[in-house]
């Protein structure tokens, strides 16, 4: 079965501190990827996605993602941490096998970004 | 325009009763998919609706049910309420072409608690 694993459930950083947030996923077709935010008492938003193409992915907010097919992975980075960055990150993959508009998410990393 | 509306947006029931929620997708989108939020299993599919038709299931009981209606609203029903059906339901929209995926945008969710 295809799944989705984020390796740290708990980031805790300062401003202006660098951010990796880790994502591999277990399915080796073509695959759409995808990273939501979720701010405290908000909705899921998108804040990039992969398709096709350049494998370096930008998004909102400063955000970058980059897919490297051979890892299965599609980690998320920003340079320069803002306290409104604190929220929740989900990492989701969307196999063409598993059917359309099926999205498989990992367990979320909740990012705590300090003044 | 307008995102994806979600109603009720709390929502508090016994168990045993059971309870419909509603989904108004972005206008033009044609695809509808629910999700079930928990802090223990995390985002879980449901199932997907695609111009009033079932596309996808996730693994949950028949308890779970949905449909859309062809202007493109979705609900979806849950009978014989559980304690652990308590979480956030959050419905997801996208498609404006068959046989395509493509990006999902979330409305805030309903939140169910089961007493």
């Amino acid at each position: 079965a295809q799944s989705v694993s984020q390796h740290n459930h708990h980031v805790i950083l300062s401003e202006a501190a660098s951010l990796e947030l880790g994502c591999n996923y277990s399915y080796g077709g073509t695959v759409n990827l995808f990273w939501y935010v979720q701010y405290p008492g908000q909705h899921l938003q998108l804040l990039l996605k992969y398709f096709s193409g350049d494998p370096l992915v930008k998004g909102i907010k400063g955000f970058e993602a980059e897919f490297i097919k051979s890892k299965f992975s599609f980690n998320l980075r920003k340079p320069s941490v803002q306290w409104s960055d604190t929220a929740e990150y989900f990492c989701a993959v969307n196999s063409y096998f598993g059917g359309y508009n099926k999205l498989i998410f990992g367990a979320g990393t909740r990012l705590a970004v300090h003044p | 325009k307008a995102g994806v509306t979600q109603t009720p947006r709390y929502l508090i029931k016994t168990r045993g009763q059971q309870v419909t929620l509603s989904c108004s997708p972005i206008s033009g989108h044609r695809s509808v998919s629910w999700y079930q939020q928990t802090p223990g299993q995390g985002l879980q599919f449901l199932f997907e609706y695609f111009s009033e038709t079932q596309r996808n299931k996730g693994n949950f009981p028949g308890r779970f049910s949905g449909r859309q209606f062809s202007n493109s609203r979705s609900e979806m029903n849950v009978s014989t309420l559980e304690l652990g059906d308590s979480a956030l339901y959050l419905c997801a929209s996208s498609g404006r072409t068959r046989g395509t995926t493509d990006t999902q945008y979330f409305g805030p969710g309903t939140r169910l608690t089961v007493l």
